[in-house]
């Protein structure tokens, strides 16, 4: 059960793109459709952003897009906006009913 | 409207234990698994467990397996965590959460219950 490897830090202008990588291995992210991603402002509760790797839920901004390609997910965050600085996490099913999170980004917007 | 709103946390000495609650509102309870993240101070999301809908299964991380148990009561709308044997380690904000088709994501979070294992 080791963490998913997130960069700890990522940053962009306003209105520029900025991607997040989450490396794990093949018996989680590579193995499995089921990565999500987590929105979390300081002192907040996280907030799913992204969930079964490309997909939105409804009142998040089409601006937040998911993918993935083997062992590696990825979060863009297009159009960067103040409000986006946050931290991210990724997490995905490991199997045996277990998750596995990534040890987070931290995105700042300049 | 979903809403999850975890209690029980608290200052316990080392060797301590707590029984932490989440109690749900705004869905059906019973369709959905629920899990407990935790997040040391200053630190990273870890899931610690999951319960499937009807209680009959349960999964925990290696690092809080036989001394953690998760329970729920379905007619309560309400699900638990015992934690036991408690270590300094275990200092964390823990969130309650719900499951996507059981445990490809979690949808909705609590805002979370400290505790505290210190002497």
């Amino acid at each position: 059960q080791s963490a998913l490897t997130q960069p700890p830090s990522a940053s962009g202008s306003p209105g520029q793109s900025v991607t997040i990588s989450c490396t794990g291995t093949s018996s989680d992210v590579g193995h499995y459709d089921y990565v999500s991603w987590y929105q979390q402002h300081p002192g907040k509760a996280p907030q799913l952003m992204i969930y079964e790797v490309s997909k939105r839920p409804s009142g998040v901004p089409d601006r937040f897009s998911g993918s993935k390609s083997g062992n590696t997910a990825s979060l863009t965050v297009s159009g960067l906006q103040a409000e986006d600085e946050a931290d991210y996490y990724c997490s995905s099913y490991a199997g045996s009913n277990k998750l596995v999170f990534g040890g987070g980004t931290k995105l700042t917007v300049l | 409207e979903v809403q999850l709103v975890e209690s029980g946390g608290g200052l316990v000495q080392p060797g301590g234990s707590l029984r932490l609650s989440c109690a749900a509102s705004g869905f059906t309870f019973s369709d959905y698994w629920m899990h407990w993240v935790r997040q040391a101070p200053g630190k990273g999301l870890v899931w610690v467990s999951l319960i499937d809908s009807d209680g009959s299964s349960a999964s925990y991380a290696d690092s809080v397996k036989g001394r953690f148990t998760i329970s729920r009561d379905n007619a309560e709308s309400t699900f638990y965590l015992q934690v036991n044997s408690l270590r300094v380690e275990d200092t964390a904000v823990y969130y309650c959460a719900r499951g996507i088709r059981g445990a490809r994501g979690l949808d909705y979070w609590g805002q979370g219950t400290l505790v505290t294992v210190s002497s």
